[in-house]
């Protein structure tokens, strides 16, 4: 079974600009998540969708939206860049079904860098 | 709100000996806690995850963890380093319902010949 796949895997962007990230989770996962993954900070949680709809978000600027089509690929777009926005962005898929019986699956992660 | 702590972000330890990675949650609920590894250029892959069943929980590559509600602690452990465990290594916690897991700011593990 194929895993996560995210597009592109990296990403140079300068201040100002807009940029759509992309997510394509394992086949017959229903839900993504998307988190910004920076040095000493971690993982921050951005948002999950599960069959086109958000159930949660972060505490993120509205600058950082997402959505998920039908096919339950997931896209993130992040609009007016700033250069603290230079990350690693990875995406997660489940089934949806809740921590105890779930797992997600991480994707390798899109690297942005914005100038 | 939840929350995780990793005590140490840099955590070095020699082949062979014991590997201890701190772990501490905040939670006003029963949580659901994980462990995952990040090798360099990859995503995160779990290691393992507490889900109430059993205190002791056991995952892959000879790691366990242990939960213990009284010191609100879920340290992950593997008796013995390998060199290929040098690695970055998140804790994270979650609760039903909210399917948002929120991650801690990691420990990166350095094994020593």
């Amino acid at each position: 079974k194929a895993g996560v796949t995210q597009t592109p895997r990296y990403l140079i962007k300068t201040r100002g600009q807009q940029v759509t990230l992309s997510c394509s989770p394992i086949s017959g996962h229903r839900s993504v998540s998307w988190y910004q993954q920076t040095p000493g900070q971690g993982l921050q949680f951005l948002f999950e969708y599960f069959s086109e709809t958000q159930r949660n978000k972060g505490n993120f600027p509205g600058r950082f939206s997402g959505r998920q089509f039908s096919n339950s690929r997931s896209e993130m777009n992040v609009s007016t860049l700033e250069l603290g926005d230079s990350a690693l962005y990875l995406c997660a898929s489940s089934l949806g079904d809740g921590p105890a019986t779930d797992t997600q699956y991480f994707g390798p992660g899109t690297r942005l860098t914005v100038l | 709100a939840q929350s995780v702590t990793q005590l140490g972000s840099h955590v070095s330890v020699s082949e062979g000996a014991l590997v201890l990675l701190r772990c501490n949650y905040s939670s006003s609920v029963p949580p659901y806690l994980f462990w995952y590894v990040q090798y360099p250029n990859q995503g995160l892959q779990l290691l393992l995850k507490y889900t109430s069943a059993a205190t002791l929980v056991k995952g892959i590559n000879g790691f366990e963890a242990e939960f213990k509600k009284s010191e609100t602690s879920f340290h992950l452990t593997k008796p013995s380093a390998h060199m290929s465990d040098a690695a970055e290594y998140f804790c994270a916690v979650t609760i039903s319902g909210t399917y948002k897991y929120i991650f801690g700011t990691g420990t990166r593990l350095k094994v020593l010949a």
